[in-house]
């Protein structure tokens, strides 16, 4: 079923820790985005592509990387995760304008 | 850029009374408008979108009006239930290809 798949769903780490998120997408958008967001409240945009090799940083894109080598891949990289990492990471991607958002991954860092 | 703001951060109604969420964007290019539904522990999902040439849009109990001179766009839901229950969020489509979202509205439907 075409959709955008995140894992892991939950995960919990040290400090300190280098961790990678994964997001994958079988629809072949070329746009693609990170969004932090804690339970409820607002969307807060982390990292976006346009295509393979497109990358550009959102608000909130200090101490995270991401790469866009395929078109359907699309991970972020916490390069030394901090408690105050602790949230939720959606992506999400769009061919037009409305977006399609994976279900999530939830990162406690303790 | 763009900039939305979006109101109420809270919203309580009755079951069967209707809920109103508004929005205002800052950007006149802008010329798509989503409605996000968020429930707990779920992934946003797209309810109702509105394009710039186009007033109102409909869709069973949602609906969705545009008003381009004054920058703004409102969501109404009719006959509200239970299920209704979630964070709503609303986006304009901003020149450089991504969503600006608007804060979101807590909805709680009073049994």
């Amino acid at each position: 079923e075409a959709d955008i798949y995140q894992t892991p769903r939950y995960l919990v780490i040290g400090t300190g820790k280098k961790i990678t998120l994964e997001c994958s997408q079988t629809m072949g958008h070329d746009k693609m985005y990170w969004y932090q967001q804690d339970p409820g409240m607002e969307l807060h945009l982390i990292h976006y592509s346009y295509g393979v090799n497109s990358t550009e940083k959102g608000d909130l894109s200090s101490e995270s990387t991401v790469s866009r080598i395929r078109t359907e891949h699309f991970p972020l990289t916490l390069e030394s995760a901090r408690p105050s990492h602790t949230s939720q990471y959606l992506c999400a991607s769009t061919e037009g304008r409305g977006y399609t958002f994976g279900s999530g991954t939830r990162l406690t860092v303790v | 850029g763009e900039n939305v703001e979006q109101h109420p951060s809270t919203l309580s109604v009755q079951e069967g009374d209707s809920a109103v969420i508004k929005c205002t964007y800052s950007d006149s290019a802008s010329n798509y408008f989503p409605w996000y539904k968020q429930e707990l522990g779920k992934r946003p999902q797209l309810i109702i979108d509105i394009r710039s040439n186009v007033g109102e849009k409909k869709d069973q109990r949602i609906a969705v009006t545009l008003n381009k001179t004054a920058k703004h766009f409102s969501l109404h839901i009719t006959e509200t239930q239970p299920e209704d229950s979630a964070v709503y969020f609303c986006a304009a489509w901003d020149s450089n290809y991504q969503l600006i979202w608007g804060a979101g509205t807590k909805l709680i439907i009073k049994p």
